[in-house]
């Protein structure tokens, strides 16, 4: 099993730019959730889904969209990107009550 | 959404026991809680979670209050590794059932040699 496996690992993007940041996982779970952490900063949760055609909101929303069409992959939309989205972002999936996290996906806006 | 509060930051000697604390005062009765921890530049791995009662594993030991308000990670006997930001969370259902998992700010773990 590879678990979690996001994708790109870096990326520059400049101001006003589109981007999407892919995750998938092969442990058949149904729930997956993708967060944010700012330098120093703890998580925050951005969307989350609880299966194939259902997601929800998180904490903070706002500048990203998701989808989600199969159990295997929850990729995170980042329309219009601003400085404010630098972060690092990770995906996780959850089963048995247990968060499994990828390796994260670092993002600079500029 | 149930909040958790922890200490911003601990210390604690190589090879001795170390006692994370977490309050939740506002726990639901369905909730459970979790332990994560986030070693540098890494994303968060699972440490342990619990119920009710006291659990154990390889990693540490949980001990949750009678009357759940609060709970204390343990880890017997720290090691160098053992330095990370430790986040304890409710695994919380929302009004429709679904599982809406949210971090705190986390304990960051010192280990002194």
């Amino acid at each position: 099993n590879a678990g979690v496996t996001q994708t790109p690992k870096f990326r520059i993007l400049k101001i006003g730019q589109s981007m999407t940041l892919q995750c998938a996982q092969d442990m058949n779970h149904n729930y997956m959730y993708w967060y944010r952490q700012d330098p120093g900063m703890g998580l925050k949760l951005i969307y989350y889904s609880v299966g194939a055609g259902i997601t929800d909101k998180g904490e903070v929303p706002n500048g990203y969209n998701v989808s989600r069409s199969t159990t295997e992959d929850f990729p995170l939309r980042l329309e219009l990107a601003a400085p404010s989205q630098t972060s690092v972002y990770f995906c996780a999936s959850m089963g048995s009550g247990e968060l499994f996290f990828g390796e994260g996906s670092r993002l600079t806006v500029l | 959404d149930a909040k958790t509060t922890q200490p911003n930051s601990m210390e604690s000697n190589e090879e001795e026991p170390v006692h994370l604390p977490c309050n939740h005062s506002t726990i639901s009765g369905t909730d459970y809680i979790h332990w994560y921890r986030q070693l540098p530049s890494q994303g968060p791995e699972y440490v342990i979670h619990g119920l009710t009662s006291n659990v154990n594993n390889r990693m540490a030991s949980l001990a949750i209050a009678e009357d759940r308000k609060s709970s204390t990670l343990i880890l017997h006997r720290a090691t160098l590794r053992d330095a990370a930001v430790y986040y304890c969370i409710l695994r919380a259902l929302s009004n429709f059932g679904n599982e809406k998992l949210t971090f705190g700010t986390g304990t960051r773990l010192t280990i002194i040699p």
